[in-house]
This record gives C-alpha cells, sequence and structure tokens, in this order.
C-alpha cells in the first residue's frame, strides 16, 4: 500500500518550458488535491478534483492546468514555466464520501524553474 | 475571510521540556481540525483530527485540544525524535481546507 505517490522527485526547467507531475493514489479516495508549499506561505491550493471527471480551481490556478485521469491519477501541467512556479508541490487524496476526512499527501515533487 | 494562524514559527524545547503549539482560526462552519506533522523533505504526515470543541485526541507524546477558536498541540516530554513541523489546517464547508504556516520544532538532547 503505497499511499500516495508523486513523479518526479526533482526538477528544473528553464523559463517557458512544459511539464506535467503525475500523481497516483491506491486508497480508492474519490478526491485528489494540488498544492503548492512556499516558505512563510504554507500550503495554498491549485487545483482539486472532488470526483472522477470534475476539476475546480482552487486559490492559485494561473499557469497550471490539470487532469483526472481516472480515479486514481491526477496530473498538474505547467505549459510555460515561469520562475514564480519555483516551488514544492504536493499532491493530495481524500475519502469525499465521509465528511472531515483527512488529507493523506505524497512526498513532494521539488520544482526549480530558471 | 477564513483565516488559519499558528504560533510560535518555531519552538527550540529541551528534551524533556513539555510545552504547547497554538493554532487559532477564524473559519466559519468548521468541518474538522486537522494536525499534521512534515518531516524535511517530505509530505504532511496526519495526526488526528478534531471536530467539535472540548474533543481532545492523544498519540504518544501528543496531545491535540480544541475550542471554539483556537487548537492547541501539547508535547509531553519530548525527544529529539518528534522535532519537525506541526501544521494545522481547518476544512470549511465545501471541503476546502485551509493551511497555518507551521510551527517548527526542535528538540535539544
Amino acid at each position: 500500500n503505497a499511499g500516495v505517490t508523486q513523479t518526479p522527485k526533482f526538477q528544473v526547467l528553464k523559463t517557458g518550458q512544459s511539464m506535467t507531475l503525475q500523481c497516483a493514489q491506491d486508497m480508492n479516495h474519490n478526491s485528489m488535491y494540488w498544492y503548492r508549499q512556499d516558505p512563510g506561505m504554507g500550503l495554498r491550493l491549485i487545483y482539486y478534483s472532488a470526483s472522477e471527471g470534475t476539476t475546480d480551481k482552487g486559490e492559485v490556478p494561473n499557469g497550471y492546468n490539470v487532469s483526472r485521469l481516472n480515479k486514481r491519477e491526477f496530473s498538474l501541467r505547467l505549459e510555460s514555466a515561469a520562475p514564480s512556479q519555483t516551488s514544492v508541490y504536493f499532491c493530495a487524496s481524500s475519502e469525499l464520501t465521509f465528511t472531515r476526512s483527512p488529507l493523506h499527501f505524497g512526498n513532494g515533487t521539488r520544482l526549480t524553474v530558471t | 475571510e477564513d483565516q488559519v494562524t499558528q504560533s510560535p514559527e518555531a519552538l527550540r524545547l529541551q528534551e524533556g521540556e513539555s510545552s504547547s503549539l497554538n493554532c487559532s482560526y477564524t473559519v466559519s462552519g468548521l468541518r474538522g481540525l486537522f494536525w499534521y506533522r512534515q518531516d524535511p523533505g517530505k509530505g504532511p504526515e496526519f495526526l488526528f483530527t478534531l471536530y467539535s470543541a472540548g474533543e481532545e485526541k492523544e498519540k504518544e507524546r501528543l496531545k491535540a485540544t480544541l475550542t471554539k477558536k483556537e487548537s492547541f498541540l501539547h508535547i509531553t516530554a519530548p525527544k529529539p525524535e518528534d522535532s519537525a513541523t506541526y501544521l494545522c489546517a481547518v476544512q470549511a464547508p465545501g471541503n476546502q481546507f485551509y493551511f497555518g504556516t507551521g510551527t517548527s520544532l526542535t528538540v535539544i538532547p
């Protein structure tokens, strides 16, 4: 039981390059989330998917797109990376069926944009 | 505006020196308050969920409590392996989670 798995663990991009961050969960959770974590700012929600087939914007969606490929997988795409997108990105999942269910996080992707 | 504030930002304790971390919130219609532990280079690890004022949860040397406006994470006789950043998050109606910026705890042997 791996929980939430993110790939890659580290990535360096040049400004303007694109990339996709991958996330998969094996807990049969309905909801999945993408957060970014920056020093002094805490975790901020980029996009989330309440259930398979739906996605919604969070607090900081500009410059990102997402795809809920199936119940297990939720990817985050940067179409044209900018230095402001240098951050640590965390994917999380939760069981929406049960209210008040906690988020379960992956170990993050550390992205640097030069 | 919904807000979660954690204090102190950083805390250094001697091994065995008990203390408390604070999480205050202004979220309306709280669905739950969550405590997480985050080690360097890792994702947050779930510790506790608290649902209503007066509720308490315990795990080893950690005890979490909840009032109508804040939560405390009490650490009793901490050990060096308790060193980590502790995050607080609240869940509002609509399933949104709001995170605090965390308290970085260092326990010195």
